[in-house]
């Protein structure tokens, strides 16, 4: 069975400082991988994915996920983050075959000034 | 141009009652799908329809139905609402086996 491990249940992290959000997956078969956020009181949104090619990927918003085969893990980095970070960040698993996406608990980031 | 739309956003009701949440999206993709986001924001999928066909359907009690009319929309009916019922439901959909695109949600409250 597919599971997703997000350890860091809260990560605090001063405005302009670099933040990582650790993700591990357990699968015995070839998965897609994604990071949705979810900022207060609204619904999840689609942050950055990885489904085949380089496994470094990058959102729009300077968010990015390296997907690491040996080490089962899709950790979330960002170099600076901003008080506008602050949100729930959800890493998700999921394979073509069962079409369901697997989440993890979540990590809310919150940044301070 | 809102891409999935739920309705209502809140739900209040009591216990025992029957209540149905709603959703649409005009992303023309063909599946759709009903999570569950918990108190501790632990996210579960419930059920999801393939150009109207149920292709998931999770360990849910029977209390919950869901209904695809057309590919555009995946209902969800709840009988006989109990407390634990208490939750966001969030409704997504998707080409089938690509990107999720999720709903603002839908937060349930039994009294």
């Amino acid at each position: 069975a597919q599971s997703v491990t997000q350890l860091d249940s809260q990560v605090p992290v001063f405005e302009e400082a670099p933040v990582e959000l650790r993700c591990n997956y357990s699968s015995s078969v070839s998965v897609y991988l994604f990071w949705y956020v979810q900022y207060p009181n609204q619904g999840l949104q689609l942050l950055l994915k990885y489904l085949s090619g380089s496994t470094l990927v990058e959102s729009i918003n300077g968010f990015e996920a390296e997907f690491n085969k040996s080490q089962t893990s899709f950790h979330l980095r960002k170099p600076s983050v901003h008080i506008s970070d602050t949100a729930e960040y959800f890493c998700a698993v999921g394979m073509d075959s069962s079409y369901k996406l697997i989440f993890g608990s979540g990590t809310r980031l919150l940044v301070r000034p | 141009d809102t891409a999935v739309s739920q309705t209502p956003k809140y739900l209040v009701t009591q216990m025992g009652n029957d209540k149905s949440i709603k959703c649409e999206q005009n992303l023309g993709h063909d599946t759709m799908y009903w999570y569950k986001q918990d108190s501790k924001k632990f996210l579960k999928i419930m059920f999801s329809y393939n150009n109207k066909e149920l292709i998931i359907n999770e360990t849910v009690p029977n209390r919950f139905s869901p209904k695809s009319p057309d590919k555009a929309h995946l209902n969800l009916h709840i009988n006989s609402l109990e407390l634990g019922d208490s939750a966001v439901y969030f409704c997504a959909s998707s080409r089938l086996g690509d990107t999720q695109y999720f709903g603002p949600g839908t937060r349930l409250t039994v009294l």
